[in-house]
């Protein structure tokens, strides 16, 4: 069956030091990948996008990567903030067609203390 | 633009009762998606359009549940009836373009939180 697996569901990390959330998929061949961010009462806020032929994507303190060999992709956020905590989601997105869909993990709830 | 807008943005209601929710999504995006979010299952895709046209709603849990979408500034989710094992938030999304030429980003909603009693 197809499976978004998110590594862990918490996560806690001492400011200054690099988050890394993890995805891994079964049972998917997605064009793309992305990383949505959601905070508590809103909806998720789209974060990055890598694509199939990338390995890796960076955007200020935040880095993607994406192995299709492993069906893995690593998120990290480096130098945390508190401001940084929240609910991480990725998705896979099979591109390529009009029935093709934004398909999303179950999340990674990250709380970075002071 | 204002974003993606849906309405009500809390519903209670009694269990039967026929439940409308709505939204409107960024003027020119040409795919929209309908999700539910809860604690056990996530967010799950229920059902998405491209240019108006439902494409898939395998993932509309039960004929209680049907989406519309009669014009490219608006679209329905209903469920009728409605019980309390529906209570979740649901989120609309859209985005725009695409049609075999590259993955873009889902603009979200605010949702809308359903208790069903």
């Amino acid at each position: 069956s197809q499976k978004i697996e998110q590594n862990s569901e918490a996560l806690n990390i001492q400011e200054g030091k690099t988050a890394t959330l993890t995805c891994n998929y079964t049972n998917y061949s997605p064009a793309y990948l992305q990383w949505y961010r959601q905070d508590p009462g809103r909806g998720p806020v789209f974060l990055l996008l890598i694509r199939e032929n990338e390995k890796e994507k960076r955007k200020e303190r935040l880095k993607v990567t994406f192995d299709t060999t492993l069906k893995q992709s690593l998120f990290h956020i480096t130098a945390s903030q508190p401001a940084d905590s929240a609910t991480y989601l990725c998705a896979l997105d099979e591109g390529y067609s009009s029935a093709s869909k934004i398909i999303f993990g179950s999340g990674t709830r990250l709380s970075i203390r002071p | 633009d204002a974003g993606v807008i849906q309405s009500p943005r809390h519903e209670v209601t009694e269990m039967g009762q026929e439940v409308t929710l709505r939204c409107k999504p960024i003027s020119g995006h040409d795919y929209l998606f309908w999700y539910r979010q809860t604690m056990m299952r996530g967010l799950e895709l229920l059902i998405y359009f491209n240019n108006n046209v439902p494409i898939d709603d395998s993932g509309m849990p039960e004929d209680r549940f049907s989406a519309k979408m009669p014009n490219a500034s608006f679209s329905t989710l209903k469920i009728q009836p409605s019980e309390p094992r529906d209570s979740a938030v649901y989120f609309c999304a859209s985005s725009l373009n695409r049609g075999g030429t590259g993955g873009t980003e889902a603009f979200f909603g605010q949702g809308t939180r359903l208790t069903v009693v």
